[in-house]
């Protein structure tokens, strides 16, 4: 299995401004996923991180609006740039260890006033 | 991706067991049936999955019909802690990523 974290676990911020969330595994993992639960909804998948190469994004996401970092195997940063109330949202992390088993993280949970 | 369809909500008496439909009738030769979990205020966990034939481990059942166009996920003895959100999803052989339906909220009754 996979242990993962996330930080910040929670925040509020202001519209307008920019926040990074990070994720931690604690094994090496080739694909990471970054997901968005609005309140009440199911989860969106956002982007698939491959380290060392350019994240892919679903349709209705896009790099300027989330970009994400992927530095080594075991770290990713999701950031949401120029937040609006619409934002408002959980933000999962997520890694594949043994296939099909995809693992997640507790969630960051993002209020933007 | 092949489209699920689950009942929004589901209540269950305690130590009971209960039984998820979905329904999945454009399902392809390829695709496997997964099973997620949402309990509250956590991210999703793996349940079960399976192809063709019937799966059981320490959580769950899951029982696939034989055109496999439906699947019947199965907690022997409901507990309060299965309460939560539980996730029907498909997903081809080929890929990795997960796309979520709306899930069947699963309410257990003391």
């Amino acid at each position: 299995s996979a242990v993962i974290s996330q930080k910040p676990s929670r925040d509020i911020c202001q519209r307008g401004t920019s926040l990074t969330i990070q994720c931690q595994v604690d094994s090496q993992v080739t694909m990471m996923f970054w997901y968005r639960q609005q309140p009440g909804q199911s989860l969106t998948l956002i982007a698939t991180a491959n380290q060392g190469s350019e994240a892919t994004y679903e349709s209705g996401f896009v790099i300027d609006k989330f970009p994400i970092s992927r530095p080594n195997l075991t770290f990713s940063t999701l950031t949401v740039s120029n937040m609006s109330p619409e934002d408002s949202s959980i933000y999962l992390c997520s890694v594949t260890l043994a296939h099909p088993t995809q693992y997640f993280g507790p969630g960051t949970r993002l209020t933007v006033l | 991706d092949a489209k699920t369809t689950q009942p929004n909500s589901m209540e269950s008496n305690e130590e009971e067991p209960v039984h998820l439909p979905c329904n999945h009738s454009t399902i392809s030769g390829t695709d496997y049936i997964h099973w997620y979990r949402q309990l509250p205020s956590q991210g999703p966990e793996y349940v079960i999955h399976g192809l063709t034939s019937n799966v059981n481990n320490r959580m769950a059942s899951l029982a696939i019909a034989e055109d496999r166009k439906s699947s019947t996920l199965i907690l022997h003895r409901a507990t309060l802690r299965d309460a939560a959100v539980y996730y029907c999803i498909l997903r081809d052989v080929a890929l990795t990523q997960f796309y979520f339906g709306t899930g069947t909220s699963l309410t257990v009754i003391p």
